[in-house]
């Protein structure tokens, strides 16, 4: 099994619609969980942290199942401007070291 | 959220030559920073751990005579590619923490090109 693993897509969405993207991760013992997104030639930007107790900011929804090792985002009401590569990020330890999903790509069709 | 910054944003340079890329925390201190490599299409590939004031750890596959990594100071890392043939053309990407599991702030990448 990956270390974290995500459906690649591409995720072709209408805008407006509501989008959710899994990921899931190999090590029980992870401490932190975080969805990036990276636009195309650009580096990864922090979009949010996870929490088991779950977090909302603005669009977007987090969650963390701890038990079943699954991540999820979704995105409501879809924005042209949402497309881009959503990247399932994994911390296992205390140190900064995180592994990378390999990321889903999403476009938001008008 | 912090700021990292990557000088150059864009090199190209001629086979066999050595390009040196800067990555600096700019509003707060980094014991820990690292390097990726990301190839058109494919994902980010850890290449190296930069650890202040010590050696850096290297990836399996990672040759760490070609890729020469310093990390002379709380906020600032480089990146040396040493040699550089066309193979080495690729996006490189820093990041740092602030530590504590807190994720991670990524620089804006330096695309290398190298003919």
């Amino acid at each position: 099994r990956k270390e974290v693993e995500q459906d690649p897509g591409p995720f072709n969405v209408p805008e407006g619609a509501t989008v959710a993207f899994n990921c899931t991760y190999s090590n029980s013992a992870s401490q932190s969980f975080f969805w990036y997104r990276q636009d195309c030639r650009k580096e990864p930007k922090l979009l949010m942290s996870v929490y088991s107790s779950g977090n909302e900011d603005g669009r977007f929804t987090a969650q963390l199942n701890r038990a079943s090792q699954y991540i999820s985002l979704l995105i409501r009401d879809s924005k042209l401007s949402d497309s881009a590569t959503y990247l399932c990020v994994v911390n296992p330890s205390r140190d900064d070291k995180i592994i990378f999903g390999k990321g889903t790509r999403l476009h938001i069709l008008p | 959220g912090a700021v990292v910054s990557q000088h150059p944003s864009r090199v190209i340079c001629k086979s066999g030559t050595s390009v040196k890329i800067e990555c600096r925390s700019l509003d707060f201190q980094a014991t820990t920073m690292f390097w990726y490599r990301q190839f058109p299409k494919q994902s980010l590939m850890l290449m190296a751990t930069s650890n202040e004031g010590s050696k850096a750890t290297y990836e399996q596959g990672v040759e760490k005579d070609k890729f020469l990594i310093n990390h002379a100071s709380l906020t600032l890392s480089t990146l040396t590619v040493t040699s550089a043939h066309p193979e080495d053309s690729s996006f490189y990407i820093c990041s740092a923490g602030r530590g504590g599991g807190t994720g991670q702030y990524f620089g804006p990448g330096t695309r290398l090109t190298v003919t």
